[in-house]
């Protein structure tokens, strides 16, 4: 168990860019979770897989953003034409599901500042 | 729906004290309940959670936490605080259904006092 892993771990970037963040699932984990947590606030939910299957975005998620699992097993998020507003910690969790509650597991995030 | 309040952004608690952090929570179905603790730069850890069962719940750390129906609460105790548990804890929720999602608060900052 090499635990989740988030890359980069950070990222700076010009208003609108765009860019793209990799989160690398606990192997045998078929659920993954995108978060963002900006700065005095919890974690908000994103989006989240099944799988390869994208099963729910939240509101949140403008149409310049777009998620990614296309193999099941690592995820890409990306933001298009980034704004100040984008600058926030993006966390990634997965799980394993079999039908029973089973914890997230949190890679160590990806900070994104928007300049 | 489901939802936490976390009382208080920031704790103070002088080492040896006893570090108490509220959460209050909203659920329309029973929930389950979990504290996760967050150091700087890093992503989130599991410190204990409840499901079904024994209200009292042991974690990691010496931490615990008491599930209190009555009082919608779920708040974290630990009898003795050390300065390694200074970091950032968020109370969360989720509904039994298989497609809920994790619900988190807001934060509290645990500050320990040498």
């Amino acid at each position: 168990d090499t635990g989740v892993s988030q890359n980069p771990r950070h990222k700076i970037t010009k208003r609108g860019q765009n860019v793209t963040f990799r989160c690398d699932p606990i192997s045998e984990h078929n659920r993954l979770y995108w978060y963002r947590q900006t700065l005095g606030q919890g974690p908000e939910f994103l989006t989240y897989f099944q799988n390869e299957a994208q099963l729910e975005k939240s509101r949140l998620l403008s149409d310049r953003f777009s998620a990614e699992r296309p193999k099941g097993s690592f995820s890409t998020l990306e933001i298009q034409r980034t704004e100040q507003g984008d600058s926030a910690m993006y966390l990634c969790a997965s799980s394993l599901d079999r039908g029973r509650l089973s914890p997230l597991h949190f890679g160590n995030g990806t900070r994104l500042t928007v300049t | 729906a489901q939802s936490v309040t976390q009382l208080g952004s920031h704790v103070s608690v002088s080492e040896g004290a006893l570090v108490l952090l509220r959460c209050n929570y909203s659920s329309s179905v029973p929930p389950y309940l979990f504290w996760y603790v967050q150091y700087p730069n890093q992503g989130l850890q599991l410190l204990l959670k409840y499901t079904t069962g024994a209200t009292l719940v042991k974690g990691i750390n010496g931490f615990e936490a008491e599930f209190k129906k009555s009082e919608t609460s779920f708040h974290l105790t630990k009898p003795s605080a050390h300065m390694s548990d200074a970091a950032e804890y968020f109370c969360a929720v989720r509904g039994m259904n298989r497609d809920d999602k994790i619900i988190f608060g807001k934060g509290t900052r645990l500050h320990i006092l040498p």
